[in-house]
């Protein structure tokens, strides 16, 4: 069982649509959890971080973790064909060191 | 631009050859990682540093791989007698605190 698991896709949505996108993982020691957005060839782009439970939001995108259920999920509001990508979610154990474990991305297409 | 950069964009090579890669992190930060991704999975860790020092190594980091960040500026990664399994994305990050930025990476083809 790999670490961090998240459903490649693709998922298609037509645009204004809510979109989910979830991840779950395995190791309870994970603090702090991010969402990258990939365009294709291109680096990651960090979109947003939690520490811990809880929800946050930041215009038309919330991060929400549920340490209970080791289970995250980004929610996309009014999605727009812009929005076309990958969705990377990743996570580390927070202190010095901070290397990212990431899921394998779900490919997002946003449909006018 | 005040970004991760990256250079070569690309890289293709013959097996057997050397390659190495150069990153500048933001100036800033002094934590600079790589990380390998292959076509359709997600960033895999190499190697990270803090300031000059190399404190971690993946074991997905071979002996062929040699990662350096003289002075804790921009850092290289090199790859010795490459073969047709080191084709991937190879990304930079670099982060002060918890967010990492990354670059947008060399794509190395080894034919």
């Amino acid at each position: 069982q790999k670490e961090v698991e998240q459903d490649p896709g693709p998922l298609s949505v037509p645009e204004g649509a809510i979109v989910s996108l979830n991840c779950t993982y395995s190791n309870s020691a994970f603090q702090y959890f991010m969402w990258y957005r990939q365009y294709s060839r291109k680096g990651p782009e960090l979109l947003m971080y939690t520490y811990s439970s809880g929800n946050k939001e930041d215009g038309r995108f919330t991060a929400q973790v549920d340490k209970s259920s080791k289970y995250i999920s980004l929610f996309i509001r009014d999605s727009q064909p812009s929005d076309s990508a990958t969705y990377l979610c990743a996570m580390n154990y927070g202190g010095s060191q901070g290397n990212l474990i990431f899921g394998k991305g779900t490919k997002l297409s946003v449909k006018p | 631009d005040t970004g991760v950069s990256q250079d070569p964009r690309h890289k293709i090579t013959k097996r057997g050859q050397n390659v190495t890669f150069r990153c500048d992190p933001i100036s800033e930060h002094n934590r600079l990682y790589w990380y390998r991704q292959t076509l359709g999975q997600g960033p895999e860790f190499l190697t990270y540093f803090q300031n000059e020092a190399q404190l971690e190594k993946s074991r997905l980091l071979s002996d062929r791989f040699s990662a350096e960040r003289p002075k804790g500026s921009f850092s290289t990664l090199e790859i010795q007698r490459t073969e047709q399994g080191d084709s991937a994305m190879y990304l930079c990050a670099s982060s002060s605190r918890i967010e990492a930025f990354f670059g947008q990476g060399t794509r190395l083809t080894v034919v």
